[in-house]
């Protein structure tokens, strides 16, 4: 059974590169069909895609975060990391990892449990 | 973009009632590529249904998605105790992007 679980820093000053790797056990990153989201959610608010990478580096981002915004892929260590530059309070939020399955219409079935950051 | 609005934002139900949730959609979502998750406080998101009407494995069939287009739901039909929560639709777009509603809470009445 997959399982997805993000680590990190807790706490990024502002203006600094916010840095988050997840790690996923019981399966593989390269596995065909399925692509490796990222996705946060600010206190007391819904979600928010961030971005997407397949497992040959393909990334999608979030338009609105894109600039600031590099997912990539690290199919050695079955792990893959987002960096997010120039953060604001505005970032603080529990950012997620998840599975995308194509098979499934796209849809986000695995989910790390999250991790909390705050910018201050 | 696709836009996903939710309604009501709020359901105020007691157990073993049934809740109705929608999700509409700006523009019409092609292949049905919508989905809805159960969330928790505290906990991630869960998979409930994709591609609008299939539920994810170990879902129980309370749980049922319908539609097409831009109109969309979920229906719980006899609410448990456990499934007071806030629901979210998900739509995906080409090219991986993909875009969430703002949340229905289920509350107890």
């Amino acid at each position: 059974q997959v399982q997805l679980q993000e680590s990190g820093p807790g706490l990024v000053k502002p203006s600094q590169t916010l840095s988050l790797t997840c790690t996923v056990s019981g399966g593989t990153i390269i596995s065909g069909g399925y692509y490796w989201a990222w996705i946060r959610q600010h206190p007391g608010s819904g979600l928010e895609w961030i971005g997407c990478i397949t497992y040959s580096g393909t990334t999608s981002y979030n338009p609105s975060l894109k600039s600031r915004l590099f997912i990539t892929a690290d199919t050695s260590n079955n792990q893959f990391s987002l960096k997010m530059n120039s953060v604001t309070a505005a970032d603080t939020a529990v950012y997620y990892c998840a599975r995308v399955r194509e098979l499934h219409y796209y849809s986000l079935g695995v989910w790390g449990q999250g991790t909390t950051v705050t910018v201050s | 973009e696709i836009v996903l609005t939710q309604s009501p934002g709020i359901l105020s139900l007691s157990p073993g009632e049934r809740a109705t949730l929608s999700c509409r959609a700006s523009q019409s979502i092609a292949g049905n590529y919508l989905a809805w998750y159960q969330q928790k406080p505290g906990q991630a998101p869960r998979l409930l249904i994709y591609g609008a009407s299939n539920r994810a494995s170990g879902i129980p069939d309370r749980f049922s998605g319908s539609g097409s287009g831009t109109d969309f739901t979920l229906t719980i039909t006899r609410l448990e105790p456990e499934d007071f929560a806030v629901y979210y639709c998900q739509q995906y777009a080409s090219s991986l992007k993909f875009t969430f509603g703002p949340g229905t809470k289920v509350d107890v009445k």
